[in-house]
């Protein structure tokens, strides 16, 4: 079975400047999640998918950081215009959960390292 | 405040020193909570769920446990290639989910 996919592995880019990352789940999981992970901090969600509806996107910056999902498959994450503090890993993951009852594991692809100088 | 809190920070052993982490948690309307292991440079991967208190998982040297504030990841035996960092998540009410920040294992041969 084929992982979550994500791209590009790493980024660099100035201030100031904007960034797109791409994310393909797993078929058929209902949940898509981003999840920004600062080096020696645990992931952080930022928003949440569920088919194309977003659940929750309560910690993500909206005056900078937006995202889609196509479809209820693939998803973006934009951020415009990135500042110093965004240089993290941004993960993505799917898991099958297509309710709010009991939440089953999620799949996390290897991630997109983002470097703002 | 919903929170979760990894301790401890970091912890290193000596192969086959058996020890245990902890997870504790302050969320009402438990959904589940996730163990993951996380190697350098790589996503999360999936080890265990635990849904209610006094429920226990094992694979391998792993065994996990939950309370109805903290869940432990014990390690038996461990041997250099259990170096990793060993990530709580909780999710509640619904939709949300929060990670702790993490327990960093070194496994000495």
């Amino acid at each position: 079975e084929a992982g979550v996919a994500q791209s590009p592995r790493y980024k660099i880019i100035e201030k100031r400047q904007s960034v797109a990352f791409w994310c393909n789940p797993i078929s058929g999981h209902a949940t898509l999640y981003w999840y920004q992970q600062i080096l020696g901090q645990g992931p952080k969600l930022l928003i949440q998918f569920q088919n194309n509806g977003v659940v929750d996107d309560s910690q993500l910056p909206k005056d900078r950081f937006s995202a889609e999902r196509l479809k209820g498959v693939d998803s973006t994450l934009k951020i415009q215009p990135a500042k110093l503090e965004d240089s993290a890993v941004y993960l993505c993951a799917s898991s099958l959960d297509s309710g709010p009852g009991r939440r089953t594991e999620a799949f996390f692809g290897q991630g997109t390292r983002l470097t703002v100088v | 405040e919903d929170q979760v809190t990894q301790s401890p920070e970091a912890l290193r052993l000596q192969e086959g020193e058996s020890s245990s982490l902890n997870c504790s948690y302050t969320v009402s309307g438990l959904r589940g909570l996730f163990w993951y292991r996380q190697d350098p440079g790589k996503g999360p991967e999936f080890l265990f769920t635990l849904y209610s208190a006094g429920e226990e998982k094992e694979k391998e040297r792993l065994k996990a446990t939950l309370t109805k504030k903290e869940s432990f990841l014990h390690i038996t035996a461990p041997k250099p290639e259990d170096s990793a960092t060993y990530l709580c998540a909780v999710s509640f009410r619904g939709f949300k989910t929060i990670f702790g920040a993490g327990t960093r294992l070194f496994v000495k041969a």
